[in-house]
């Protein structure tokens, strides 16, 4: 079956450590991309990746690092620097091209203590 | 900069009702995507909207896209339970020169369908 893997589901975190959220995709699509939820809100865009060893910063990357070594996979890093990481992180993948429609993952709760 | 409101962003509403949600952007688009959310889920998508006057229907669910209106509409028939979610739509604006640069969400509508 294909899909997005998120992991892990649910973390947390003691304030001054860095965590890295791994998203893995088998679909074979080239752009994918890292939004975060807070409670009643909207989705807002942090880092995405059209191709391989490219990326770029979306809205709200300050606190916030990527990579794209594979295709398939495009971990996202929360560091310290983040002023209040603590939200419902969302890894999504698309075709790229000729629609924008978004594949979710089940998505990965980071809380910090 | 890119703003997709939605509205209203909280709905409660008996079965068998009819409503609509409405969401408005304010930079020219002609693709538009709803979205469903269950609680502590993630998105499903409902509907891809890639033209003005575009409609696409589900069951009970029916999605519409105004181009020159900058407006999409999410019309619900004989409202059923099983219909209780969070429901947002997200708007596609492409630099020039192609790419896929992610979308821009509107705040979602939570709706919720009573018996």
């Amino acid at each position: 079956d294909g899909g997005i893997t998120q992991s892990p589901k649910y973390l947390f975190r003691k304030e001054g450590q860095n965590v890295t959220l791994s998203c893995e995709q088998n679909l074979n699509h080239d752009a994918m991309y890292w939004y975060r939820q807070d409670p009643g809100q909207g989705l807002r865009l942090i880092y995405y990746s059209q191709i391989v060893n490219d990326f770029q910063k979306g809205d709200i990357a300050e606190g916030y690092s990527v990579s794209r070594e594979k295709k398939e996979s495009f971990p996202l890093t929360v560091t310290s620097a983040q002023k209040n990481p603590t939200a419902f992180y969302l890894c999504a993948s698309s075709i790229g091209q000729l629609t924008g429609e978004l594949f979710f993952g089940e998505g990965s709760r980071l809380t910090v203590l | 900069e890119l703003k997709v409101e939605q509205n209203p962003l909280f709905l409660s509403m008996q079965e068998g009702k009819n409503y609509t949600i409405y969401c408005n952007y304010s930079t020219t688009s002609d693709r538009l995507y709803w979205y469903r959310q269950d609680p502590g889920k993630s998105l499903e998508s409902l509907f891809v909207l890639l033209s003005n006057g575009a409609v696409k229907q589900e069951g009970r669910l029916m999605a519409s896209l105004d181009t020159k209106a900058r407006l999409s509409t999410l019309h619900i028939t004989a409202a059923v339970h099983d219909l209780s979610a969070t429901y947002f739509c997200a708007v596609d604006i492409r630099l020039s020169g192609g790419g896929a640069d992610g979308l821009t969400f509107g705040k979602g509508t939570h709706l919720i369908i009573q018996p």
